[in-house]
This record gives structure tokens, sequence and C-alpha cells, in this order.
């Protein structure tokens, strides 16, 4: 299983675009992309997933490099409710479970 | 779509007592479930991956004949706690994938059964 490494955390302002970008060196082939947030007592919340180059959906973008090492999730605008941690994922199309490593805790402050 | 219940949000129970955490897919059929494990400020730890009508398979470490899944139908896995002890508080939560090729073809999380064993 691809092993993914993170910023443990990241401090950002409202309104300020945040990147934050995940490692995953022995990224498979088949495999996906995925970016969840959580918040505190809750369960994951899905916010993007990509295999390649760019995707972007209402609430972030996802940019991923030609040799898929790495990816950046790009949260535009963030505001106080964005405070959360947010896991990179790689898999999650052959069945076999997600796996999760420690995440980004990203706080916001006014 | 693809909503992922959770029954309880939350319990108490007492040292010894077995606790059921029901996970239900609402709006689509999970062919395979899988349950995790959150300990305070830590990240999501895979216990066991359970396929419809066939027995769970555990991660290393994970006691199965203390953490009993059962994934009986296309819609509700159960995880029961037996004998529970204070280390077994955490919050545990489950997640269902549809089958492959479909659109639920990905894993959509419940939100998550505190428990709290005293």
């Amino acid at each position: 299983l691809a092993k993914t490494t993170q910023p443990i955390s990241m401090d950002s302002y409202e309104g300020q675009e945040v990147n934050i970008t995940c490692s995953h060196n022995n990224i498979a082939t088949n495999d996906y992309i995925t970016w969840y947030q959580q918040f505190p007592s809750q369960g994951p919340r899905f916010i993007i997933q990509g295999y390649k180059t760019k995707v972007t959906n209402e609430v972030a973008s996802l940019f991923i490099p030609a040799d898929r090492k790495s990816s950046t999730l790009s949260l535009p605008r963030v505001s106080l409710s964005d405070t959360a941690v947010y896991y990179c994922l790689v898999g999650g199309n052959s069945g076999y479970a997600l796996n999760f490593g420690k995440g980004t805790s990203l706080l916001v402050t006014p | 779509g693809a909503v992922v219940s959770q029954h309880p949000s939350w319990v108490i129970c007492k040292s010894g007592t077995s606790v059921k955490i029901e996970c239900r897919s609402l709006d689509f059929q999970a062919t395979t479930m899988f349950w995790y494990r959150q300990f305070p400020k830590q990240s999501l730890m895979l216990m066991a991956t359970s396929n419809e009508g066939s027995k769970a398979t555990y991660e290393q470490g994970v006691e199965k004949d203390k953490f009993l899944i059962n994934h009986a139908s296309l819609t509700l896995s159960t995880l029961t706690v037996t004998s529970a002890h204070p280390e077994d508080s955490s919050f545990y939560i489950c997640s269902a994938r549809g089958r492959p090729g479909s659109s639920y073809n990905e894993q959509f999380f419940g939100p998550g059964t505190r428990l709290t064993v005293l």
C-alpha cells in the first residue's frame, strides 16, 4: 500500500488560499488520490479525488504532477469552518480499505 | 446519494458488558464494509474488512473474538464489542463500498460512534 506523507499542521487566516501537499512516492499505476476532511467526533467527509493533472469541484482543486508522486489540495479562500484535519489517501479502487496516515491539521483564524 | 449511517451515535456502558454498533448503507448496496477505530488526536486505524456473506478479515493486532463483525446483508454490518473494557473506549467509524464498476465503488464513511466504557 502506498504510504503518504503530509505536514502535521498548517495555519492560515480567513480568506487565504491554502495548499496542502502530500507525497506518495510509491503510488501504483491504478491508484487514485483522494482527500478527506474530518471534524472532531465526525466521520471523514470526501472532498475530492483525482488520477492525474487537475481536478476541480465546488470546494477544492487537486493538482497532480505527471509523475503522480505527490499531489496538492488547494482550498480557495478558507473560512473558520474549514478548520479540520485533512487526509490524503491513495488507492481506493482495488477493493481494499483506505489506510489513513496522520493527516494535516489545518487551523484557520480570523 | 451514498449515505452511510451508524447507530448509536454514542454509547456508555459498564465494563464487562457487550455493545453492538450498527452500520447501514441507506441508498446503495454495500458489498464491502470496513470498520475503523480512532483514539483522541490520532488517525483512523483499520480494524477489519467484511464482505457480504463472508467472514470478516481482521487487521493484525485486532482480536476477532472481542470485536465481532457481522455483514449479513448488503445494507447492514454490525460490530459487537464483547466484554468491553475502558481501553476499548474510542470512536468507531464504519465505511461502505458499493459494487465494483458501480457509481458507488468508493468508500463512503459513516458519522461514527463514540463508545465510552466505564
